[in-house]
């Protein structure tokens, strides 16, 4: 069985400072890792993701995520908030060909 | 070029009836995915199709909910006798092939509501 767990279901930072959302993951066996964004009234967009080659992943619009095997961790990071980023984040795993997808976290960016 | 799309985007029905959802997925995609989203939640796996036939239906809670994709591309979900608990959104999904990191592309959802 595979699962994640988002550590927080809101998370408010103030634009330009730096961006961490938490996830924890469960898998018996070398997971694939993703990070799904979802704006209001839009789809999900994969923001990034991780296949067991580097450990620390490079995503779009500046994300990133660092997979720490003995941590059980792929956590999501941002250097400097914009306003623009304010959506609900979701951390995915994945087995096979479906997705796992955790709980969600709601970042608020205010100015 | 086009995304997923998927009708109606919103839904409204009262319990007992049927629906249909219909997704279209990206021209060549070979894997087809159905996910439901319940408030607060994140998306829950379905179904999922490589071709024409479902290779995984295990998330389909019950046997009021089946789908198809007969031609290989469009597909539609169908919920008989719908409850008040079907209420969510309806998420579609397609790729390439149903390989682990094969990025799913995500269509926008058709929003039940099961009065």
């Amino acid at each position: 069985a595979q699962s994640v767990t988002q550590l927080d279901s809101h998370v408010s930072v103030s634009e330009g400072t730096p961006v961490l959302l938490r996830c924890n993951y469960s898998s018996s066996y070398s997971p694939s890792l993703f990070w799904y964004v979802q704006h209001p009234n839009k789809g999900l967009q994969l923001l990034l993701k991780y296949t067991s080659a580097a450990t620390l992943v490079k995503g779009i619009n500046g994300f990133e995520a660092e997979f720490k095997k003995s941590e059980t961790s792929f956590h999501l990071t941002k250097p400097s908030a914009h306003m623009s980023d304010a959506a609900e984040y979701f951390c995915v795993v994945s087995l096979g060909s479906t997705l796992t997808f955790g709980k969600g976290t709601m970042l608020l960016v205010s100015p | 070029g086009a995304g997923v799309s998927q009708t109606p985007s919103n839904k409204v029905t009262e319990k007992g009836k049927y629906v249909e959802l219909r997704c279209d997925p990206i021209s060549g995609h070979t894997a087809l995915y159905w996910y439901r989203q319940s408030l607060g939640q994140g998306p829950e796996f379905l179904i999922y199709f490589q071709g024409t036939g479902a290779a995984d239906d295990s998330g389909l809670p019950n046997d009021r909910f089946f789908a198809v994709r007969p031609e290989g591309s469009v597909s539609t979900l169908k919920i008989q006798r719908t409850e008040r608990g079907d209420s969510a959104v309806y998420l579609c999904a397609s790729s390439w092939t149903s390989e682990t990191d094969n990025e799913q592309f995500f269509g926008p959802g058709t929003r039940l509501t099961v009065l």
